[in-house]
């Protein structure tokens, strides 16, 4: 199976601030890897699908990268919302595999 | 308005059975390639299965294999997951998953949940 290793787990940052959370793959994904995120009580929504490609209605401050096993999530400028868990998931061969999360905090 | 609404979600005892259901409306159902993920309380996420658009593909985790059974109605736009021999360790919220995109594994649909408690 695909691991998926994720980081950092928890992260604290202010409004504004420019982040970068990263997956890495135990093997080879090419770019079969999205990027969720899940606030309190809600169910995930995807961001960023195909490693780079901005999901439609996702803000433009999201941005994906990456390919090979490893792949980073930035956010230009942290809003308000944006405090939240996200996860990456690989989809290249079942079983998929999400990362552990990164659990996005305001500092 | 499109829509997945999960249900049969419960407080079941060790060693039971549950069946989860997962109502779509507002697309054509036969057109997405659906999956089960599941989410323990406080923890993260765990893919559970997969059922190709036509249910004649269907893969799982290698931690469900033999336990849990997944399946579709297309004629019902339903997707369902049966789950046997329930363990302490089946506590988390179900959700069901839709993806459009023609590579499967891009979910752009995901229901609410349906929250499985397993205790005596």
């Amino acid at each position: 199976d695909i691991q998926m290793t994720q980081s950092p787990s928890s992260l604290s940052a202010s409004e504004g601030d420019r982040v970068t959370i990263t997956c890495r793959a135990s093997q080879s994904i090419t770019t079969y890897l999205s990027w969720y995120q899940q606030r309190p009580g809600k169910a995930p929504k995807l961001l960023i699908y195909a490693a780079s490609r901005l999901q439609s209605g996702v803000p433009s401050r999201f941005s994906g990268d990456g390919s090979g096993t490893d792949f980073a999530l930035t956010i230009s400028s942290l809003q308000p919302e944006d405090f939240a868990t996200y996860y990456c998931l690989q989809n290249s061969r079942t079983p998929y595999t999400f990362g552990q999360g990164t659990n996005l905090e305001i500092k | 308005e499109v829509q997945l609404v999960e249900s049969g979600g419960g407080l079941v005892q060790p060693g039971g059975s549950l069946r989860l259901s997962c109502a779509a409306s507002g697309f054509t159902f036969s057109d997405k390639t659906m999956s089960w993920v599941r989410q323990a309380p406080g923890k993260g996420l765990e893919w559970l299965a997969y059922v190709s658009a036509t249910g004649g593909t269907i893969y799982y985790a290698d931690s469900v294999k033999g336990r849990f059974t997944a399946s579709r109605d297309n004629d019902k736009n339903s997707l369902f997951l049966q789950i046997h021999t329930l363990r302490d360790e089946d506590t988390a919220v179900y959700f069901c998953l839709g993806s459009g995109y023609s590579r499967a594994g891009y979910f752009d649909l995901w229901g609410r949940g349906t929250l499985v408690t397993v205790s005596s």
